[in-house]
């Protein structure tokens, strides 16, 4: 059974930081690209960022590029997303979700889905 | 890069449903397709236009044509009721967009 376990989140005040975590199991990690989508409360939702199966290639939405990082350990089976400078807008929930590399025309589908974590950015 | 969908859809139970979504990439783009109920999180339930994920019912199907991509929902159920999103990528094909959001609604 695939499970996406995502944690560290929280309260974290205007300009500080916060590192999510997602663990996975159930199937090769290191096979599958990985993302990291978003959704404030009553919104819809938005993509944040995307890596490789390898690591190698990442994306971001302009809305944190420079901000947050993406970053992986396939040894692990973990997934990351390091928070800077975060802003009240950061302010969702937190979805780890397997898929989302693009190339050539076509996504890999995101298939698999956490149950989220909370981010509150807030004074 | 935007993805256009209704805000909201309603139909009758046992009836057809349509929910589309419009963006000028679509012709060369694959569409997804997400069911999120209440509370949790999305499930996939379209994907490269037209497949269904195993385990999805086969009253959910999708298409696409030109600049729009449609879900079906064909005799809808109270279960279905959710908000439905549908997803490409940007016309260079390099990252993922979703669309707005539509809430589907069966009275």
């Amino acid at each position: 059974e695939v499970r996406l376990v995502e944690s560290g989140g929280g309260l974290a005040q205007p300009g500080g930081s916060l590192r999510l975590s997602c663990a996975a199991s159930g199937f090769s990690f290191f096979t599958y690209s990985m993302t990291w989508v978003r959704q404030a409360p009553g919104k819809g939702l938005q993509w944040v960022s995307t890596i490789s199966d390898s690591g190698e290639s990442t994306n971001y939405a302009d809305s944190v590029k420079g901000r947050f990082t993406i970053s992986r350990a396939n040894s692990f089976d973990k997934l990351y997303l390091q928070m800077n400078s975060l802003r009240p807008e950061d302010s969702a929930i937190y979805f780890c979700t397997r898929g989302g590399f693009c190339g050539g025309g076509t996504c890999f589908p995101l298939d698999f889905w956490g149950q989220g974590v909370l981010v509150s950015v807030s004074s | 890069y935007e993805l256009t969908q209704s805000p909201s859809v309603s139909v009758s139970p046992g009836r057809t449903a349509w929910i589309t979504c419009s963006g000028d990439a679509l012709p060369n783009q694959y569409a997804y397709w997400y069911q999120q109920k209440a509370g949790q999180a999305p499930v996939l339930v379209i994907y490269k236009d037209t497949e269904r994920p195993s385990g999805i019912s086969e009253r959910f199907s999708g298409s696409t044509s030109g600049t729009t991509s449609t879900l079906t929902i064909s005799g809808a159920q109270a279960e279905d009721e959710a908000d439905y999103y549908c997803q490409s990528s940007d016309s260079g094909g390099t990252y993922v967009v979703f669309g707005g959001g539509t809430k589907l609604t069966v009275l």
